[in-house]
């Protein structure tokens, strides 16, 4: 069975500085990884993915992401934080190898940026 | 382009009702995943629908049932309504056929309320 988890359940920094959101992924097979940022009473919004190849990967909104195999995690960061970033941030995996396209989510970590 | 849209956007309910829950994919997708996101947790997977038919599913029970037309629309179902059925319902769409390397993307969800 697949897992994530998001150890963090609020995370606070300020405008500015750099922030970073950690993930750690549990699955039998190989995973393809997934951010999701959700704001308040609205759907989850696609920000980045890993898939293979580069272990940084780049998403929307000057977000970026780091694979780390051995670790088992793909922590999201940015290098400066914006007062508009805070949200809620999900993790997400999927086991290749289950064959099926379905995700598993982390309870989320909320992001509040201080102006 | 439209996004995943979905209807109703609340939905106030008694114990023992009927729902529906209607979904229309993003234009071009073909696959509809519908998840159930309960107060300060992750989206969890309900179940998946592509060429009409159920692919794949999780760990809920009959009471949850669904469908998707030809145009690829979805609906969600939930039958004999209990008060821990309150939820957002979210759904995603993606295109199959990618080697499991999709992106779901998100609709602003369906928030249940059940009295």
């Amino acid at each position: 069975a697949q897992s994530v988890a998001q150890p963090e359940d609020q995370v606070n920094v300020a405008e500015g500085n750099p922030l970073t959101v950690k993930c750690t992924y549990s699955v039998s097979g190989n995973p393809y990884l997934f951010w999701y940022v959700q704001y308040p009473n609205r759907g989850l919004q696609f920000l980045l993915k890993y898939i293979t190849g580069d272990n940084l990967v780049k998403g929307s909104y000057g977000f970026e992401a780091e694979f780390n195999k051995s670790q088992t995690s793909f922590h999201l960061k940015k290098p400066s934080a914006l007062v508009s970033d805070s949200a809620l941030y999900f993790c997400a995996v999927r086991d290749i190898n289950s064959g099926y396209s379905t995700l598993t989510f982390g309870k989320g970590t909320m992001l509040l940026v201080s102006p | 382009d439209a996004g995943v849209t979905q209807s109703p956007t609340h939905l106030i309910k008694t114990r023992g009702q009927q729902v529906t829950l209607r979904c229309s994919p993003k234009s071009g997708h073909d696959t509809v995943s519908w998840y159930q996101q309960a107060l300060g947790q992750g989206p969890q997977f309900i179940f998946q629908y592509y060429e009409e038919e159920e692919r794949q599913r999780g760990n809920f029970p009959d009471r949850f049932s669904g469908h998707q037309f030809p145009n690829y629309s979805s609906e969600l179902n939930v039958n004999a309504l209990l008060l821990g059925d309150s939820a957002l319902y979210l759904c995603a769409s993606s295109l199959r056929g990618t080697g499991l390397t999709d992106t779901q993307y998100f609709g602003p969800g369906t928030r249940l309320t059940v009295l």
